[in-house]
């Protein structure tokens, strides 16, 4: 978690509402990835930004919309969620030249839809 | 379908005991790694090794890669109650513009003192 920050920690929001979810990381890397983690379900990579570019969008709902300003700074903008986008979301980042180097995750930000 | 398949889901150890836990995946890799996630909170990085490597030690922790099975295990020794988390494996998928890892669905290890 070293390196990488998330804000807010934990979030509700109801199903109207407009709310971003923000990270930053302060490791000088190429590469900041959005996760979600469900209860009882593995890893789901929502984006991937490579040296501020998307370059992975893994046909995630468009209430979930990515930002990558440079290259320290990921947010994710989320309107009209639904219950069941409910989860923990993580950011992380890492180095990309020729393979990929460790990732680095932020503490994640706790999300419940009301 | 998932890259990385870890084995067993879930194990329960005594303290001092050594804990494995094995992942399968399915194409080829350039590295594969492991993390750790205590509850709610983020992955942390223990070890990465390479495709061309077939053990990796780091502390206590020692990692096996077959790519001939495509295959990877890890092996925690003495375990101790504050091991108690969440582990999984990840591989690599490169493309033109950047990468990403796919990770497994994890193996709960529960350390009882």
């Amino acid at each position: 978690e070293t390196g990488v920050t998330q804000t807010p920690r934990h979030l509700v929001m109801g199903m109207t509402n407009k709310k971003s979810l923000k990270c930053e990381q302060h490791l000088g890397h190429n590469a900041m990835y959005w996760y979600k983690q469900s209860a009882k379900k593995p890893l789901e990579l929502m984006f991937v930004y490579s040296l501020e570019e998307r370059v992975e969008n893994n046909s995630v709902p468009s209430r979930f919309s990515p930002e990558c300003p440079n290259s320290s700074h990921l947010f994710l903008h989320l309107h009209t969620l639904q219950p069941e986008d409910s989860a923990l979301y993580l950011c992380a980042s890492s180095q990309t030249q020729g393979f990929i180097y460790e990732q680095y995750f932020g503490p994640g930000t706790r999300l419940t839809v009301t | 379908s998932q890259q990385g398949e870890e084995d067993p889901q879930a194990l329960s150890i005594q303290e001092g005991e050594n804990a494995t836990m094995n992942c399968s995946y399915k194409t080829s890799i350039n590295n594969l790694q492991w993390y750790r996630q205590n509850s709610g909170r983020g992955l942390v990085h223990l070890i990465l090794i390479r495709s061309n490597e077939r053990e990796k030690h780091s502390g206590r922790l020692r990692v096996t890669l077959d790519t001939s099975k495509k295959s990877s295990s890890l092996l925690i020794t003495a375990s101790r109650a504050a091991d108690t988390a969440s582990y999984f494996c990840a591989t690599d998928v490169l493309y033109n513009q950047g990468g990403k890892l796919i990770f497994g669905q994890g193996t709960e290890l529960s350390v009882k003192p």
